[in-house]
């Protein structure tokens, strides 16, 4: 099982509240990811982090932003939240300079805003 | 446009049958092809890899074939047991960058009843 750990894991929180999510690793990847998934569909890239210090944007755009300041941590940040931030986030960890490596996921964390 | 579709979209099948779930991707230039495995409330764990020239990768019960030249993967599962249910993501990557690029399919829902 990956070493690859996400807090919390279930979050209900009222609109325009400020919310950081949790995510760590053990593994020492360098690379590090975030996903969003809605009930059915796909996963959808936001963020990811090439090693410390290093941030991009993913190919859904969202109103989250992360900091890498430690090789096993990659928090992501929503400074106000609202419903339409109401999903599934996975937190991801890889080696390689490639995306097609095997990414090591973590549990999630189901935000709720209410 | 690259994309990946699955189907079905969710099947029920008794414990102890066999089932098959496809993939059908646009994705091109091809590097991998990886099935996930999601069970409810975590995040996907990786069952095979393939890459272009492989036709046939087994991991247990589990068996993935891909034919390059029609674009199409398939995951047959073997006796399957109750621990099968779960959600199986299909995953292409593709080389079109140094980095390449992964495309999800939505998935197909497994559910298997005693």
């Amino acid at each position: 099982e990956a070493d690859i750990y996400q807090t919390p894991r279930y979050l209900v929180i009222g609109t325009g509240k400020k919310i950081t999510l949790e995510c760590s690793q053990t593994m020492g990847h360098d690379k590090m990811y975030w996903y969003q998934q809605d009930p059915g569909m796909e996963l959808h890239l936001i963020h990811y982090s090439y090693g410390v210090n290093s941030t991009e944007k993913g190919d859904l755009s969202s109103e989250s932003t992360v900091s890498r300041i430690r090789t096993e941590h990659f928090p992501l940040t929503l400074e106000s939240a609202r419903p339409s931030h109401t999903s599934q986030y996975l937190c991801a960890s890889s080696t390689g300079n490639f995306f097609g490596n095997e990414q090591y996921f973590g549990p999630g964390t189901r935000l709720t805003v209410t | 446009k690259n994309q990946v579709e699955q189907s079905p979209q969710s099947l029920i099948i008794l414990e102890g049958k066999n089932c098959t779930l496809q993939c059908n991707y646009t994705v091109s230039p091809f590097s991998n092809l990886r099935w996930y495995k999601q069970d409810t409330g975590r995040g996907p764990v990786s069952l095979t890899i393939m890459t272009f020239s492989e036709n046939t990768k087994s991991n247990g019960r589990y068996t993935a074939t891909l034919d390059a030249d029609t674009k199409q993967s398939s995951l047959h599962i073997t006796a399957s047991q109750l621990s099968d249910s779960a959600s199986y993501i299909c995953v292409v990557s593709d080389r079109g960058s140094t980095l390449g690029r992964l495309y999800f399919g939505r998935g197909t829902q497994l559910t298997v009843w005693p």
